[in-house]
């Protein structure tokens, strides 16, 4: 069974500071990888995800993840970040094949002060 | 961009009560899913689709709750007598077999008083 374990539930960052949210998880079988984001009160924008091919993937609004997979890690980073990066974002995990359900880890909140 | 419609977007009813949510999933997906969010809680999977029968569920989804794709095109959740513990967003997604396309709904939130 996978678990996806993100291990800073709330991370504080100046505008304009880089940041890294941490993801781990942890499979017995090949994976698929995503980070979502969550707005207040507003659904679940895909950031990124991880089929297969390179590690280091780029996603919307700056974001880029890599995944490792000795490490079994998929920590999600971006260089600058904006007061309207300022949101709930979550790592998830599924099997590696098209039917499988996601699993989603208890998530991080990333709070921008100006 | 094809997107998973969600309706209502917000819905309000009495403990007891029936409710069906109500999703149009991708057209040319054959794979659909029910996950559930309670507030300010992490996203939790409910029940996969595949095939017109129920393919994955998680314990979260006990006799109360039940899906079906009635008409082709639209996939429900009906949670047959709510309780308060119901109260959270519920998201339909779908998916095509490559993996690529797996797509959330907006979401509706469903309020039980």
């Amino acid at each position: 069974a996978q678990s996806v374990t993100q291990l800073d539930s709330q991370v504080p960052v100046f505008e304009e500071a880089p940041v890294e949210l941490r993801c781990n998880y942890s499979s017995s079988v090949s994976v698929y990888l995503f980070w979502y984001v969550q707005y207040p009160n507003q659904g679940l924008q895909l950031l990124l995800k991880y089929l297969s091919g390179s590690t280091l993937v780029k996603g919307i609004n700056g974001f880029e993840a890599e995944f490792n997979k000795s490490q079994t890690s998929f920590h999600l980073r971006k260089p600058s970040v904006h007061i309207s990066d300022t949101a709930e974002y979550f790592c998830a995990v599924s099997e590696g094949s098209s039917a499988s359900k996601i699993i989603f880890g208890s998530g991080t909140r990333l709070s921008i002060r100006p | 961009e094809p997107e998973v419609t969600q309706t209502p977007s917000h819905q309000v009813t009495q403990m007891g009560q029936e409710v069906i949510l109500r999703c149009v999933p991708i057209s040319n997906h054959l794979y659909f899913y029910w996950y559930r969010q309670i507030l300010g809680q992490k996203v939790e999977f409910l029940v996969s689709f595949y095939n017109n029968e129920i393919s994955e569920k998680s314990e979260i989804f006990d006799d109360q709750f039940s899906v079906e794709r009635p008409d082709g095109s639209n996939f429900t959740l009906k949670i047959r007598s709510t309780k308060l513990e119901d109260s959270a967003m519920y998201f339909c997604a779908s998916s095509d077999t490559s993996g690529y396309g797996y797509t959330f709904g907006s979401g509706t939130r469903l309020t039980v008083v």
